[in-house]
């Protein structure tokens, strides 16, 4: 049971690169978030699309880049990379409607030097 | 600005004891959700509750949504090391898809 994929699990960067968060889920799920976890503040999230070819900002969207191609994958892309993009980051997915659970990925640990 | 307030951020207890982690908010929710994070892993749901009053129980852990469902507890009765997690909340507001989420409970129970 694959559920949320999430390549790679950990990055390391250099401040100025860009590079591509890769999420993918088996489970048919309209909706897809990314969120980023830093210690003691929970999970925000960065981007959202509810089906394929729609996307909108999240509460922290600025310097990310994120499309919705297909129902499966929904990539998540640092256009030019900060320290302060240093976090542990999250996709989701879930079915449409309110109230469904969120299903996770295992995360992608990135650090910019 | 819809916020959830979690306490304590941090609980430290030895195997054995009861605990209760909160989550309060001063807005509405029509539904709040309560998850466990293990290290190195993305959060997995454990309970939805949607009902003000709503109590759900999952084997030594109850759950209780607000009577005006803008708060709710997750209590363990005689808490394990398997226990051992960050726990989060997060609420769907009636206003908009997106859910909040409260900054998370990191709880260590020692053997």
């Amino acid at each position: 049971n694959a559920g949320v994929t999430q390549t790679p699990k950990f990055q390391v960067l250099k401040t100025g690169q860009s590079m591509t968060l890769q999420c993918a889920q088996d489970m048919n799920h309209e909706y897809m978030s990314w969120y980023r976890q830093d210690p003691g503040m929970g999970l925000r999230l960065i981007h959202y699309s509810v089906g394929a070819g729609i996307t909108d900002q999240g509460e922290v969207p600025n310097g990310y880049n994120v499309s919705r191609s297909t129902t499966e994958d929904f990539p998540l892309r640092l256009l030019s990379a900060a320290p302060s993009q240093t976090s542990v980051y999250f996709c989701a997915s879930s079915s449409s409607g309110h109230g469904q659970p969120q299903h996770f990925g295992d995360g992608t640990r990135l650090s910019i030097l | 600005t819809q916020l959830l307030e979690q306490s304590p951020q941090f609980l430290s207890i030895q195997e054995g004891e009861n605990l209760t982690v909160y989550c309060n908010s001063s807005s509405v929710f029509s539904s709040l959700q309560w998850y466990r994070q293990e290290p190195g892993e993305g959060p997995v749901l454990l309970v939805t509750v949607v009902t003000g009053g709503e109590v759900k129980k999952l084997k030594r852990l109850t759950f209780q949504f607000g009577d005006a469902r803008k708060d709710s507890s997750l209590h363990i009765t005689a808490a394990q090391p398997g226990d051992t997690g960050l726990y989060l909340c997060a609420g769907y507001s009636d206003s908009n898809y997106q859910l909040i989420w409260g900054a998370g409970t990191k709880l260590i129970i020692k053997p």
